[in-house]
């Protein structure tokens, strides 16, 4: 099956830092999504991004499909992006595959 | 708010007993998938549904079962529970049944002991 890499595994940034999160998959994906996990546990829905560049406020994707990765920008970042963020990448038509994670801290 | 509601939120019950966690898709979407979240094995695709029927599944115990219903919303049963089962579910839906954006709820954590 597919594996999904991401990295870095843990990033400690101060407010106002900029930052650039990483997905690697080992195969050919049709559609990627990245997702925010707040330490409440919920789950949010950041970008659906099979190719190209979406940007939304601070936030921005890349996905570069034929090269297997996506790349997600956080700029001037706040506390509250602290959390965890997950890359899933569609395997067959319903299986969301997902990466471990990258655990994000923002200090004021 | 997603519009994908879960309940309960915390489930605390003992080793061996039953239990139901249910889910309400957003409006208009037919597709309900489950996940599970533990620490040690991340978070992983169990089962979809759409509009009331088995479409894909995935590491789903023989333990843990599911169904759609006609008004759509789902419910997973999980049985002769065991403290390995505790973890984070997470009911997503979608308007389809192909590769679209998945939209989660806000979960129902399961503490086993």
């Amino acid at each position: 099956g597919i594996q999904v890499e991401q990295s870095p595994p843990d990033l400690i940034l101060q407010e106002g830092a900029n930052s650039t999160l990483r997905c690697n998959f080992s195969d050919s994906v049709n559609n990627l999504q990245w997702f925010h996990q707040n330490p409440w546990g919920q789950l949010i829905n950041l970008f659906y991004i099979p190719s190209g560049t979406k940007q939304n406020g601070r936030l921005s994707a890349t996905t570069v499909a034929t090269e297997r990765y996506s790349l997600l920008y956080i700029s001037s970042s706040q506390t509250t992006d602290s959390g965890v963020y997950f890359c899933a990448v569609f395997q067959g038509n319903y299986q969301l595959i997902w990466g471990a994670g990258t655990k994000l801290i923002i200090k004021p | 708010d997603s519009g994908v509601t879960q309940t309960p939120k915390h489930l605390i019950t003992a080793t061996g007993q039953r239990v139901t966690l249910r889910c309400s898709p957003r409006s208009g979407d037919l597709s309900v998938y489950w996940y599970q979240q533990s620490l040690d094995q991340g978070l992983q695709f169990l089962i979809q549904y759409y509009n009331g029927e088995e479409r894909a599944k995935g590491n789903i115990l023989e333990r843990f079962s599911a169904q759609q219903f006609p008004d759509l919303h789902s419910e997973l049963n999980l049985s002769s529970l065991e403290l390995g089962d505790s973890a984070l579910y997470f009911c997503a839906s979608s308007l389809g049944q192909a590769q679209e954006t998945q939209y989660f709820g806000p979960g129902t954590r399961l503490l086993v002991l």
